[in-house]
């Protein structure tokens, strides 16, 4: 079982539509959570960084952490076109760690 | 302008080759990644520096070998290339005083015929 479990889509939306990507993990010992976002031919961007359970909310973008579930989201609120992408999720157990455990991406198309 | 940047960022090479990617940043970090991304497979880490004299093996070295020639450079050579090293390769940095975020460049396709 890998430690980061992401389902890799492809995810089509209407342009307005509100999204909802998804990972979850094995590891209870994680606990700082990013969210990705890459565009093609393009290295993954930092879109989201959060600590621990709760919410956080940048613009359109909500990223949402139950680590009593193992369980992150990412929702975004009235996707665009320019929005679509692939997302990736990661994860560490702390700041300071070796290395990111990465989900294996979510390809995201908004249709306008 | 780009804090990482890759060279080259296409290259197409034969089996048995000798091969290096180049890493550049200026970001000021310290810490320094090289991973590849397989459809299907995500990002696997080949190798990482925390700095100059630390080089560490990742999940899937066999077949690299990596140099961190100062703070700002770290090179990936693929000693004989194979056709299953065909694949995007990406480096990143941190700071290790960092909250662990990583930034990456913007990657180099590799191809082995």
């Amino acid at each position: 079982q890998k430690e980061v479990e992401q389902d890799p889509g492809p995810l089509s939306v209407p342009e307005g539509a509100i999204v909802s990507l998804n990972c979850t993990y094995s590891n209870s010992a994680f606990q700082y959570f990013m969210w990705y976002r890459q565009y093609s031919r393009k290295g993954p961007e930092l879109l989201m960084y959060t600590y621990s359970s709760g919410n956080k909310e940048d613009g359109r973008f909500t990223a949402q952490v139950d680590k009593s579930s193992k369980y992150i989201s990412l929702f975004i609120r009235d996707s665009q076109p320019s929005d679509s992408a692939t997302y990736l999720c990661a994860m560490s157990e702390r700041a300071g760690a070796n290395n990111l455990f990465f989900g294996t991406g979510t390809r995201l198309t908004v249709i306008p | 302008d780009a804090d990482v940047t890759q060279t080259p960022r296409n290259r197409i090479t034969k089996t048995g080759k000798r091969i290096m990617l180049e890493c550049s940043q200026t970001k000021g970090h310290d810490r320094m990644y090289w991973y590849r991304q397989d459809p299907g497979l995500g990002l696997r880490l080949i190798y990482y520096s925390f700095d100059v004299k630390d080089i560490n093996k990742g999940e899937i070295s066999d077949g690299y070998s990596v140099s961190r020639q100062a703070q700002a450079k770290f090179s990936l050579s693929l000693e004989s290339a194979i056709p299953n090293q065909t694949a995007l390769y990406f480096c990143a940095t941190s700071l290790t005083s960092g909250r662990g975020e990583q930034y990456f460049g913007p990657g180099t396709r590799l191809t082995v015929t």
